[in-house]
């Protein structure tokens, strides 16, 4: 399977536990974005990377979000001291960015945080 | 005021029914829009692009109005698989992130 892939696909944690996450974007994407959706809603933008660096981040990031791309291909989101709600789907996507040429974004399956 | 904003509807039709779903957005320098589809518990998945002169997919067109700033989904001949949430977003092409509207769910009845 070529596509992103994320992992775990579910993770359960109790309250004050730090979490990470992995994402493998599609290989020869350059740019990978994070995303949060929470029930009823559209996914809300987190953060995102062209290669290695992270070119933008929302103020929903707070402190205790960080995310990294070390080597420009896949990316770890950590949460540290979880709270009740951080529960939500982790969702990453990838695209491959050129300037002034159309880009689509595609998504792996998702992480579903459970904090107890 | 939010980036893309979507009726959630829900729109419930039967099956053959021809069903719209718009959406406006506020940049207007935006340049990029789609649609995605998102089942239940699933992942968004890239159903369409939307072009300036409107472009077609099968039972599936897509319209974008910069005038008005909104874009347009029309299914015809819906099928009971095309149950799902549709996604609008725009990419307003500073190359940056995507904004998702909420998404319009639809249920196809028998």
């Amino acid at each position: 399977d070529t596509g992103v892939s994320q992992d775990p696909r579910h993770k359960i944690t109790k309250r004050g536990q730090n979490v990470t996450f992995r994402c493998d974007p599609i290989s020869e994407h350059n740019r990978l974005y994070w995303y949060r959706q929470t029930l009823g809603q559209g996914p809300e933008f987190l953060t995102y990377f062209q290669n290695e660096a992270q070119l933008e981040k929302s103020r929903l990031l707070s402190d205790r979000f960080s995310a990294e791309r070390p080597k420009g291909s896949f990316s770890t989101l950590e949460i540290q001291r979880t709270e009740q709600g951080d529960s939500a789907m982790y969702l990453c996507a990838s695209s491959l960015y050129s300037q002034g040429v159309r880009t689509e974004a595609f998504f792996g399956q998702g992480t579903r945080l459970t904090v107890v | 005021r939010k980036e893309v904003e979507q009726d959630p509807g829900p729109f419930n039709v039967p099956e053959g029914a021809t069903v719209a779903f718009n959406c406006t957005y506020s940049n207007s320098a935006s340049q990029s829009f789609f649609w995605y589809r998102q089942d239940c518990r699933k992942e968004p998945k890239l159903l369409m692009s939307v072009y300036s002169s409107g472009n077609e997919d099968g039972r599936f067109t897509a319209q974008l109005n910069r005038a008005s700033q909104y874009i347009s989904l029309l299914i015809r001949d819906s099928k009971l698989s095309d149950s799902a949430t549709y996604l609008c977003v725009v990419n307003p092409n500073t190359g940056n992130q995507f904004y998702f509207g909420t998404g319009t769910s639809l249920t196809v009845i028998p």
